[in-house]
């Protein structure tokens, strides 16, 4: 069974398009992460959510809104596609109550925007 | 400005032997640090947790050591096998209920 899971895993478009990459988890948890990774290997922090609530928004484009649904899913959407936005994106999620934020990351989905 | 800093050049070893990581970083206080894994097109894994009052941590043959005084943690692979080749990447808690990670030090041992 897999725990944190994105679709798709590849993400190929031009820019300017607008396009969603969904996760979820089955694992309970309560908190949901979006993190970017970029050519460097620099994997960072971009939204959390905790029951359904935001709770961490770094400094990213507007262009890039999370939605949570419900607990178990955590949906990325970005609009006007730019080239930098060319990178890996993983959905993470943990559980608040064990106060040491271990990350379960899924699988990641590249994104490469033409 | 705050830094985690790994090293960046990848590091080679020959099979069996112990394999030492580094994770250094300034002006954090974390009450805890983490190590993970990351295969080639796979999202990091979880290894092991180090609490700041914590000296040492082991695991199989894995050990991590968090020196809060010189803000640096080791990570040790003994035994190293062929099948340990990832990256391996420190995260720190910076007290915003998520994680910050270091780049990630490539691990590949030779057989």
């Amino acid at each position: 069974d897999t725990a944190v899971s994105q679709t798709p895993k590849y993400l190929v478009t031009q820019m300017g398009n607008d396009k969603s990459i969904k996760c979820e988890q089955n694992l309970g948890h309560d908190t949901m992460y979006w993190y970017k990774q970029d050519s460097k290997k620099f994997l960072k922090i971009m939204f959390s959510y905790n029951n359904k609530e935001l709770i961490i928004n770094e400094t990213v484009p507007n262009r890039f809104s999370p939605k949570s649904p419900d607990k178990a899913h955590l949906n990325l959407h970005i609009n006007s596609l730019e080239l930098g936005d060319s990178a890996v994106y993983f959905c993470a999620s943990s559980r608040r109550d064990q106060r040491t934020d271990t990350q379960y990351f899924g699988p990641g989905t590249r994104l490469t925007v033409l | 400005s705050q830094k985690i800093e790994q090293n960046s050049e990848a590091l080679n070893i020959q099979e069996g032997k112990t394999a030492t990581l580094t994770c250094n970083y300034t002006n954090y206080s974390p009450a805890y640090l983490q190590w993970y894994r990351q295969d080639p097109g796979r999202g990091p894994v979880f290894l092991l947790l180090i609490r700041e009052n914590e000296k040492e941590k082991r695991k199989e043959r894995l050990k991590v050591t968090f020196d809060t005084t010189l803000k640096q943690s080791l990570f040790h692979i003994t035994a190293s096998q062929p099948a340990d080749s990832a990256t391996y990447l420190c995260a720190l808690a910076t007290g915003r209920r998520a994680l910050t990670f270091g780049s990630g030090t490539r691990l590949q041992v030779q057989p």
